[in-house]
């Protein structure tokens, strides 16, 4: 079976670009969910996405978006750049919205802003 | 505000001693605890979780936690370590009155030396 995959691994993008990082969940599973993780520190939530709706955001500024497909998939987008941008974007999958149901990961997105 | 505290930023063992990592969590109702490990350049894999019942959780590779209200503590053991074991692992907590997110502790490194 299939993990959660995460595309690209990697890419640098320089300050005042726009990325688009895309997560494809495990199959079956309906909720997405988006952490960034800056190099020494654990992960931050950014959102949560169930059945195509957003169910839960931190505390990111509005550079941040991102949205879910009808086959669950997902893209997270940033734009505007900042080289404190730069991490570990990762994504979790999971059967149902609460957190009793295991989350799985993916391996990240590495994104380094020049 | 929910928090977590991983004491110890660094921890060394010699393989077959104990490991031991420590977490405490601030929050007047226990939330859902989780342990979670990060091999390098992978994302994350679930050890072990408390929701609800028994206090003393076991999980995958040896590994067990348990949780005491009294200590608002959830510490990580294994009885004899692996140089396998070696990575950086993370307690977190899912909030009793948001289940769509986890709140990563900063994480503890496990060194194995032989």
């Amino acid at each position: 079976d299939a993990g959660v995959t995460q595309s690209p691994t990697h890419l640098i993008k320089t300050r005042g670009q726009h990325v688009t990082l895309r997560c494809s969940p495990i199959s079956g599973h309906k909720s997405v969910s988006w952490y960034q993780q800056v190099l020494g520190q654990g992960p931050q939530f950014i959102f949560q996405y169930y059945e195509k709706e957003e169910r839960g955001r931190g505390n990111f500024p509005d550079r941040f978006s991102a949205r879910q497909f009808p086959n669950y998939s997902s893209e997270l987008n940033v734009n505007a750049l900042l080289l404190g941008d730069s991490a570990l974007y990762l994504c979790a999958s999971s059967w149902g919205i609460f957190m009793n149901t295991e989350a799985f990961f993916g391996q990240g997105t590495r994104l380094t802003v020049v | 505000a929910q928090s977590v505290t991983q004491l110890g930023s660094h921890v060394s063992v010699s393989e077959g001693a104990l490991v031991l990592l420590r977490c405490n969590y601030s929050s007047s109702v226990p939330p859902y605890l989780f342990w979670y490990v990060q091999y390098p350049n992978q994302g994350l894999q679930l050890l072990l979780k408390y929701t609800t019942g028994a206090t003393l959780v076991k999980g995958i590779n040896g590994f067990e936690a348990e949780f005491k209200k009294s200590e608002t503590s959830f510490h990580l053991t294994k009885p004899s370590a692996h140089m396998s074991d070696a990575a950086e692992y993370f307690c977190a907590v899912s909030p009793p009155r948001r289940t769509d997110k986890l709140i990563f502790g900063t994480g503890t490194r496990l060194q194995v030396f032989p």
